[in-house]
């Protein structure tokens, strides 16, 4: 079993809507989790970080963590064009490394 | 602001060529990485070491080799290219601890033909 797993997608939304992005993670002893968001050709960004239960929101995005059920969710309100990407899911598990989800597709149609 | 960069955007080698990938970080982070991308196969873990001179296999070290003798800099090395390298490799870095993120550098688009 992966450490963190993700829907594959592709997801695609209308623009103005509200994408879900969904993760599990099997390690329960992961502290950190953190959502990075990757344009075709180029690196992963960060773009949150959340660490205990709940929602954190920061702009048009929100991260949900509930830890007993080992799950993580991006929800992306008013989707843009500009948020079509690839956005990968990462836990910390140990000091020294993350382990990243195989990604999530987002398509925003104009 | 966390700088990672890597010693080239683009590099085409040729198969059997030994092949050198810069990455250097400007924030003292003690753990650096080294990621290939491949379409479908979403990031996957080479090497990666925690200090200066250690080093550690990650998912698939076959074919690649690193090198560590600055804290700031992390060499991963093709000791004969295949044309499955091709890729594109991500260097990344981050301090040690539960909580910190991780930055990545920009990425190089190896081509072995």
């Amino acid at each position: 079993q992966k450490e963190v797993e993700q829907n594959s997608g592709p997801l695609s939304v209308p623009e103005g809507a509200i994408a879900s992005l969904n993760c599990t993670y099997s390690d329960r002893g992961s502290q950190s989790f953190f959502w990075y968001r990757q344009y075709s050709g180029k690196s992963p960004e960060l773009i949150m970080s959340i660490y205990s239960n709940g929602d954190k929101e920061d702009g048009r995005f929100t991260a949900q963590l509930n830890k007993a059920s080992q799950y993580v969710s991006l929800l992306i309100r008013d989707s843009q064009p500009s948020d079509s990407a690839t956005y990968l899911c990462a836990a910390v598990t140990n000091d020294y490394k993350l382990s990243f989800g195989a990604g999530t597709t987002v398509t925003v149609r104009a | 602001d966390v700088k990672v960069t890597q010693s080239s955007r683009y590099l085409v080698k040729r198969t059997g060529e030994k092949v050198f990938l810069e990455c250097v970080q400007d924030m003292d982070h003690e753990n650096m990485f080294w990621y290939r991308q491949d379409p479908g196969l979403g990031l996957r873990l080479i090497y990666f070491s925690y200090d200066v001179k250690m080093k550690e296999k990650g998912d698939i070290p076959e074919g690649y080799s690193v090198s560590r003798e600055k804290k700031e800099r992390f060499s991963l090395i093709l000791e004969s290219a295949s044309t499955n390298q091709t890729s594109m490799y991500l260097c990344a870095s981050r301090p040690p601890g539960l909580v910190d993120e991780q930055y990545f550098g920009p990425g190089t688009r190896l081509t072995v033909t």
